[in-house]
């Protein structure tokens, strides 16, 4: 099983900054098959990133993703005010397609 | 539009079952696999299971192997789980997930259900 753990758990920055996630897998990952969610309160989450690097429909080109084998990182360039929500990584190379335990940015 | 609404959510005691359902609409629903994925109130995400487009292709958590099933009827456009055995570690939101592909895995998880939830509590 690939666990994903992400770090910081919590990240407090202000409108304006520039947010950095990481996530690292406990086993070498293709890149193809890691993404990115963000969860509001009280909403579904949604998919942000996806391929490591790839945005999916309609997200801001703020958000951007990288990294390859074992660590990958989530950047928001200048945060806006709605970007403060919990983050969330995902594998789906392997079988469980495991999430990260998630970061609250506030 | 692309939707994904879940259905069937309710209250059950330990050992119970349930049956959970999710309606598509919006997209070739046998175009692409699907999933479940639950989330605990104020928890994180855990996946559950998944099925590929044709249903052949199934694979689930271990933490609910041989106690959920999953399937789909791609005539109607839905996606349902059988929860067999139901633990009070159950207990969650239960979120209806379209992947961007047709393997059960190798694809990200694009749409979201908003989810239903499963009380499972004597």
């Amino acid at each position: 099983e690939i666990v994903l753990t992400q770090s910081p758990g919590t990240l407090s920055l202000s409108p304006g900054e520039r947010a950095t996630l990481s996530c690292r897998a406990s086993q070498s990952l293709d890149s193809s098959y890691l993404a990115w969610y963000q969860q509001k309160p009280d909403h579904s989450p949604r998919l942000l990133i996806y391929g490591a690097s790839s945005r999916a429909s309609g997200i801001p080109d703020r958000f951007s993703g990288s990294g390859s084998g074992t660590d990958f990182t989530l950047t928001i360039s200048s945060l806006e005010p709605e970007d403060f929500a919990v983050y969330y990584c995902q594998q789906c190379a392997r079988s469980p397609y495991s999430f990260g335990q998630g970061t609250k940015l506030e | 539009e692309v939707q994904l609404v879940e259905s069937g959510g309710g209250l059950v005691q330990p050992g119970g079952s349930l049956r959970i359902s999710c309606a598509a609409s919006g997209f070739t629903f046998d175009d692409f696999a699907m999933h479940w994925v639950r989330q605990v109130p104020g928890k994180g995400l855990e996946w559950v299971s998944g099925i590929n487009w044709n249903g052949e292709r199934i694979a689930y958590a271990d933490s609910v192997k041989g106690r959920f099933t999953i399937s789909r009827d791609n005539g109607k456009n839905s996606l349902d789980l059988q929860m067999n055995r139901l633990r009070p570690e159950d207990m969650a939101f239960y979120y209806c997930v379209k992947a961007k592909g047709i393997a059960v895995g190798l694809s990200a998880f694009d749409i979201w259900g908003q989810g239903t939830r499963v009380t499972v509590s004597s």
